[in-house]
């Protein structure tokens, strides 16, 4: 059963740049039968998918977000990473890396979540 | 993007009683519809895909209808354990989007 686990800074300051990366075990990023998310809540709300990928395809980014993200993979570290420019406060929220099944786009398997608050 | 409404915002249900929630598409997702349940502190359970679709290891008691606008998560007989958020999520359009969520409370 693969587990994924999102690691980086807790706080970030305004305007700066988010970096999560989410590590696997148990599992491959370039297992070609699933897709690689981030997803994010802001606390005590709802969920906002952030973007997506296949292993060896396209990376659909969430029109509201794409001109400040970026998600990638490094495959010799079987991780996949978020990036989020000019963060600002709204941008406060429990980040999770998620994998789902190819072909049915929801979430299966996420990761634990990590808190990231944006705050000078 | 597609807006999801979920109705009602919260709802107090008996144990062993039938919760019905509601979640309306802005515009037709088709089967692309799926129903999660999430308790306080821990991530989203996948439920429901495909509108009508059990995820593996789903009690029977959580039935999934609907197409097009309009959905419904059913659960009969209500446990304890169901008291809990449920967020709609349609896959159909993207960005995939999320309701607000219904919280179950008990009553």
């Amino acid at each position: 059963q693969v587990q994924l686990q999102e690691s980086g800074p807790g706080l970030v300051k305004p305007s700066q740049t988010l970096s999560l990366t989410c590590t696997l075990s148990g599992g491959s990023v370039i297992d070609g039968g699933h897709y690689w998310s981030w997803i994010r809540q802001h606390p005590g709300k709802g969920l906002e998918w952030i973007g997506y990928f296949y292993y060896g395809g396209d990376t659909y980014y969430n029109p509201s977000l794409k001109s400040r993200i970026t998600i990638s993979a490094d495959t010799s570290k079987n991780q996949f990473s978020l990036k989020l420019s000019s963060v600002i406060a709204a941008d406060t929220a429990v980040y999770y890396c998620a994998r789902g099944p190819r072909g049915v786009v929801v979430i299966t398997q996420w990761g634990r979540g990590t808190l990231v608050t944006v705050s000078s | 993007e597609i807006v999801m409404t979920q109705s009602p915002a919260t709802l107090s249900v008996s144990p062993g009683e039938t919760a019905t929630l509601s979640c309306r598409a802005s515009e037709s997702v088709s089967s692309n519809l799926a129903w999660y349940q999430q308790k306080p502190g821990q991530v989203p359970r996948l439920l429901i895909y495909g509108a009508s679709t059990g995820s593996t290891g789903i009690p029977a008691r959580f039935h999934g209808s609907g197409s097009g606008t309009e959905f419904t998560l059913t659960i009969i007989s209500l446990q304890s354990e169901d008291f809990a958020i449920y967020y709609c999520q349609q896959y159909s359009q993207w960005p995939y989007t999320f309701g607000q969520g219904t919280k179950l409370d008990i009553k």
